[in-house]
């Protein structure tokens, strides 16, 4: 089993859609997660980290349920510039001091016009 | 930007072939990540770097090493490449590695592809 597992998609949507995206992650030692946004064979770029609360910044809004070990992220009003492969993390000890990340394979969006 | 760079942005071997692919952290960043990501695949841990010594490793065999510098740059170097090791290679720094708030800025990558 996977650690981290993501609906592949794609994922496509007209503009000005809501889109939702799961994720489930299997360590149950996970400190931190968070979601990374990724352009075409470019770098991963952080997009935001995931609270149990639940964290909203401006259209996406984030969600950690730990006793399901389930993340989401709903992005609303979706525009074409969302396009991209959204990649759900988890952050756990990976000895000596240190942490590692470990992500899914991603979901791809394409935001059509 | 992130002001981590990373040289070259695209390299071509062939297998049985030795590769080093380096990168400069942002600046005031100590610790340096090194991660493979294949093609339709998430990115993988390969290792960390903190203060010039490795502290962290993913499952990766032995050909794949490193080295950090004092100036907190590092290398990744791949020995006796094969066919799988094709991937975009990605290098990530931060400032502290322990800390539950620790954010990763990664580099643009280095594209290998083994013939």
């Amino acid at each position: 089993r996977k650690e981290v597992e993501q609906d592949p998609g794609p994922f496509n949507v007209p503009e000005g859609a809501t889109v939702a995206f799961n994720c489930t992650y299997s360590n149950s030692a996970s400190q931190s997660f968070f979601w990374y946004r990724q352009d075409c064979r470019k770098e991963p770029k952080l997009l935001m980290s995931v609270y149990s609360s639940g964290n909203e910044d401006g259209r996406f809004t984030a969600q950690l349920n730990r006793a399901s070990q389930y993340i989401s992220l709903l992005i609303r009003d979706s525009k074409l510039s969302d396009s991209a492969t959204y990649l759900c993390v988890a952050r756990g000890y990976s000895g000596a001091g240190s942490y590692q990340l470990t992500f899914g394979k991603g979901t791809k969006l394409s935001v059509i016009p | 930007e992130t002001g981590v760079t990373q040289s070259p942005t695209h390299l071509i071997k062939t297998r049985g072939q030795q590769v080093t692919l380096r990168c400069s952290s942002q600046s005031g960043h100590n610790t340096v990540s090194w991660y493979q990501q294949a093609l339709g695949q998430g990115p993988q841990f390969i290792f960390q770097y903190y203060r010039e010594e490795e502290n962290g490793r993913g499952n990766f065999p032995p050909r794949f090493s490193g080295l950090q510098f004092p100036n907190y740059s590092s290398e990744l170097n791949v020995n006796a490449l094969e066919l799988d090791d094709s991937a975009l290679y990605l290098c990530a720094s931060s400032s502290d590695p322990g800390s539950t708030n620790e954010k990763l800025f990664f580099g643009s990558g280095t594209q290998l592809s083994v013939l």
